[in-house]
This record gives C-alpha cells, sequence and structure tokens, in this order.
C-alpha cells in the first residue's frame, strides 16, 4: 500500500514569515495530491489540491509544488497569520484507487 | 444545505457495548468514508463506499462493519466496542470516488471505558 511520510511534523514560524511542510509518497502511480487543514476541535477541510499533470498551483497566499519524479509535494504558506494554526495533512490517492492515504500530519503554530 | 452530518456527537460506552454511528451527506455524492483520528495521528480510513451498494475495508477495518443504506446515508457498526476503539470517527463524502475534494462530518467523539 500507499506509504506516506510528512516533514516536520511540527513547526513553528514568526508571524509574516513563511512556512513549508512537505509529503513524501511511495506509490508513483499515485495522480491526486490535495493537503488539508484541520483547526483544533473541527473538521479537516481541503485548502488546495494539485493533479498529476500540474507541476505548480498557487491560491493567494498558499501553493502546492509537486515533484513526481521525487515522489513528494509541499504545501507552502507565505505571510503566515495566527488563522494559519493548524494541523495540516497530505493525502495522495495512490493510483487506480478510490480513496485518499493521509499523512500523519504537521503542527503548524504561528507565533505573533 | 447541512453537508455532512454525523450522530451522536459524543457518546460513551463500556467494553463490549454495541453502537452504531449515523452519517448523511445532502451533497448528493457518490462517495462515503469512515475515518478515524487518534491523538497525534492522521486519518486512518476504517471502510468507504465508492458508490451506493458497495462497501470495501480500509487500513484499519477489525472490530467494525459498515451499511450504505441508500446514496445519503453510510452508517458505522461497532459489534463489541474496545477500549483500543477510543476516537474521534470522522464520516466524508466526495463527488468522484477519490478523485475530488473530500467534505468531512463534525465528528463522534467515543470513549470505551
Amino acid at each position: 500500500g500507499e506509504n506516506v511520510e510528512q516533514h516536520p511534523s511540527t513547526l513553528s514560524v514568526q508571524e509574516g514569515d513563511s512556512a513549508v511542510i512537505k509529503c513524501t509518497y511511495s506509490d508513483s502511480a499515485s495522480n491526486y495530491f490535495p493537503w488539508y487543514k484541520q483547526e483544533l476541535g473541527k473538521r479537516p477541510q481541503l485548502i488546495i489540491d494539485i493533479r498529476s499533470n500540474v507541476g505548480e498551483k498557487k491560491d493567494q497566499r498558499i501553493a502546492v509544488t509537486l515533484n513526481k519524479t521525487a515522489k513528494h509535494f509541499s504545501l507552502h504558506i507565505t505571510e503566515t497569520q495566527p488563522e494559519d494554526s493548524a494541523v495540516y495533512f497530505c493525502a495522495p490517492r495512490p493510483g487506480g484507487a478510490q480513496k485518499l492515504v493521509f499523512g500523519q500530519g504537521t503542527r503548524l503554530t504561528i507565533n505573533p | 444545505n447541512a453537508g455532512v452530518t454525523q450522530t451522536p456527537k459524543f457518546q460513551v460506552l463500556k467494553t463490549g457495548q454495541s453502537m452504531t454511528l449515523q452519517c448523511a451527506q445532502d451533497m448528493n455524492h457518490n462517495s462515503m468514508y469512515w475515518y478515524r483520528q487518534d491523538p497525534g495521528m492522521g486519518l486512518r480510513l476504517i471502510y468507504y463506499s465508492a458508490s451506493e451498494g458497495t462497501t470495501d475495508k480500509g487500513e484499519v477495518p477489525n472490530g467494525y462493519n459498515v451499511s450504505r443504506l441508500n446514496k445519503r446515508e453510510f452508517s458505522l457498526r461497532l459489534e463489541s466496542a474496545a477500549p483500543s476503539q477510543t476516537s474521534v470517527y470522522f464520516c466524508a463524502s466526495s463527488e468522484v470516488q477519490g478523485d475530488n475534494e473530500q467534505f468531512f462530518g463534525p465528528g463522534t467523539r467515543l470513549t470505551v471505558l
């Protein structure tokens, strides 16, 4: 099955700085790469996703980059704000599968 | 639109008791999923239903059963609860099997004593 790892597991940055979270996966046939955000006590919500025919996608302060050769994709958050504090999960879809495989999560803390 | 709803929100069981967690979605989605989330861990897939009438095991199916009652509803049953099943359970749905955004319910916090 698909092995998914996220790094780092915790990340603390100063407000206004950038944050980068990396997700590695094992299935070279994976073709869909979303990132979910979960605030404390809340449900996970999709914040950005990318498909295998695209190398980068940006939505305001967040972006996702994909390196299919190296089998990893990354979440980039610029100009971080206190409301960015949350746990972030990557969840690649293995090739041919009808499900997502979630990473263990990265706890991001934005320090004022 | 209520989106994905789950009942109950909280539940405390004794070891060996049974219960059913209910999930419903009003987005006309084909696929539905049940996950569990333990402290400090990601979401682990228990069972999923790619379409009405089908169900498949996920990563951690032991101790659980599911029923896709109709297109809207997908229930998760614990036949004989164990303390290891203490967790937060999330139901989710998506429009296309695993390809598009999964929408999550608010979760059920289950404690097994």
